[in-house]
């Protein structure tokens, strides 16, 4: 299985930063990555697919780059509802695998 | 627009079997795979498997390969994920997810709670 490792865990922030979140692979998943957004009681939701490109919908402050083994979502300027917990996903071969998750929380 | 309504939570006991359904409306049922995801409390997101709505086939992770088991019922556009031999560690939000065009997943059911207790 391809393992996918994120980091940081967790990240205390404060409106208005920049931040990155990371993830590689175990393996080279070209860039059948996507980014996913998770508030607490509600279902995951899609930020980033095919590693770089934005879902309909999302906020331009949200980017995500890299390809092969090594992926970042980026947001440029932290909202309020922007504190969650955010994971990526690999979909190149089964089993699909999530990362461990990321949980950014308010400084 | 797409929705993947999922049937209610359920309590078990270990041993027993549930079986959770996804109804999806919105787009044609049979056009596109659907996921099943699961996330124990205060865990992270584990795929479980896929199945092929206009065949039938599907795809089990190993984890689950003996005990899962996916269906559907295309005059109905419902999925079923039934998961038997249950135990404690089982206990999780279970999600229907469906499969994009670029082969991940885009839009998610509400989730359904299975507690597993004795």
């Amino acid at each position: 299985d391809i393992q996918m490792t994120q980091s940081p865990s967790s990240l205390s922030a404060s409106v208005g930063d920049r931040v990155t979140i990371t993830c590689r692979a175990s393996q080279d998943i070209r860039n059948d990555l996507g980014w996913y957004q998770q508030k607490p009681g509600k279902a995951p939701k899609r930020l980033i697919y095919a590693a770089s490109s934005l879902q309909s919908g999302v906020p331009s402050r949200f980017s995500g780059s890299g390809s092969g083994t090594e992926f970042t979502l980026t947001i440029s300027s932290l909202q309020p509802e922007d504190f969650a917990t955010y994971y990526c996903l690999q979909h190149t071969i089964y089993p699909y695998t999530f990362g461990q998750g990321t949980k950014l929380e308010i400084k | 627009q797409v929705q993947l309504v999922q049937s209610g939570a359920e309590v078990k006991k270990p041993g027993a079997s549930v079986k959770v359904s996804c109804k999806a409306s919105g787009y044609t049922f049979t056009s596109y795979y659907m996921h099943w995801v699961r996330q124990a409390p205060g865990q992270g997101l584990e795929w479980m498997g896929i199945i092929n709505p206009s065949g039938g086939s599907t795809n089990y992770a190993q984890k689950f390969q003996d005990r899962v088991n996916m269906t559907r019922d295309t005059s109905t556009s419902t999925v079923y994920m039934e998961l038997s031999s249950l135990r404690s560690e089982d206990t999780a939000v279970y999600y229907c997810a469906r499969r994009s065009g670029d082969y991940a997943l885009d839009y998610w059911g509400q989730g359904t709670l299975v507690t597993v207790s004795s």
